[in-house]
């Protein structure tokens, strides 16, 4: 099975940086992926990395080590438009190895103040 | 493109009622997929499929069947309601290759059981 950790809740000012953290145990493991969820919308996809090292995105930059089992998202220069809940998500590739199996973490809640 | 969608946007039942919740895309993505959302948590994946006849079962299939037909659908079927059903349910959807394997989710349906 999949179990993965993150920090349930993280409260920053406008223009600052958050690290949301990720750590994942897996019997299978074919990426990371990073959802941002707004409250009482559909989770929208922010990033993917499939091997070590620092994806950048804009403000957006997400970070995988497959050795630590490990990975992290980077939100800089954080605007109101940030609050939202991000989850981290381990891909695996499920039935006839031909899927997009996605299992998610618990969500960490992201509240950006003025 | 429409993209992903789901009917209905919300339903109550009773419990011991059954009824489908439908989702459709027109991407044509072979990946389709169903999540449950309860207040405050992860995306807990019910079942997916990986083209029309083929499906398997995530984390949480109990209470629920589905089947692929078409590979634009994949109706969720609650075979009888119980409160523990009462939850947010979400389709979604991608290629089943690709550089990021970017899941498109639907608006999502709020599911009430009393």
């Amino acid at each position: 099975g999949q179990s993965l950790e993150q920090p349930s809740e993280v409260t920053a000012v406008e223009g600052a940086i958050v690290q949301i953290n990720c750590t994942y145990q897996t019997s299978g493991f074919y990426g990371l992926s990073w959802y941002q969820q707004h409250d009482g919308g559909a989770p929208t996809f922010l990033s993917y990395n499939a091997l070590d090292g620092l994806e950048e995105t804009g403000r957006f930059s997400s970070f995988l080590s497959r050795s630590d089992s490990y990975g992290y998202l980077l939100l800089q220069e954080l605007q109101m438009k940030d609050s939202a809940s991000y989850f981290c998500a381990v891909r695996d590739r499920g039935i006839k190895a031909a899927g997009n199996k996605l299992t998610f973490g618990g969500g960490t809640r992201v509240l950006v103040k003025p | 493109n429409a993209g992903v969608t789901q009917t209905p946007k919300f339903q109550v039942l009773k419990t011991g009622q059954s009824m489908t919740l439908q989702c459709a895309q027109d991407m044509n993505h072979e990946y389709m997929s169903w999540y449950r959302q309860d207040p405050g948590m992860g995306l807990r994946l019910i079942h997916y499929s990986v083209g029309a006849g083929i499906t398997d079962q995530g984390e949480v299939p109990n209470g629920y069947n589905v089947s692929r037909s078409t590979t634009e659908d994949f109706p969720l079927r609650l075979l009888s309601a119980a409160p523990s059903q009462t939850s947010v349910y979400f389709c979604a959807s991608s290629h089943t290759g690709g550089a990021t394997y970017e899941q498109y989710f639907g608006p999502g349906t709020r599911l009430t059981v009393t």
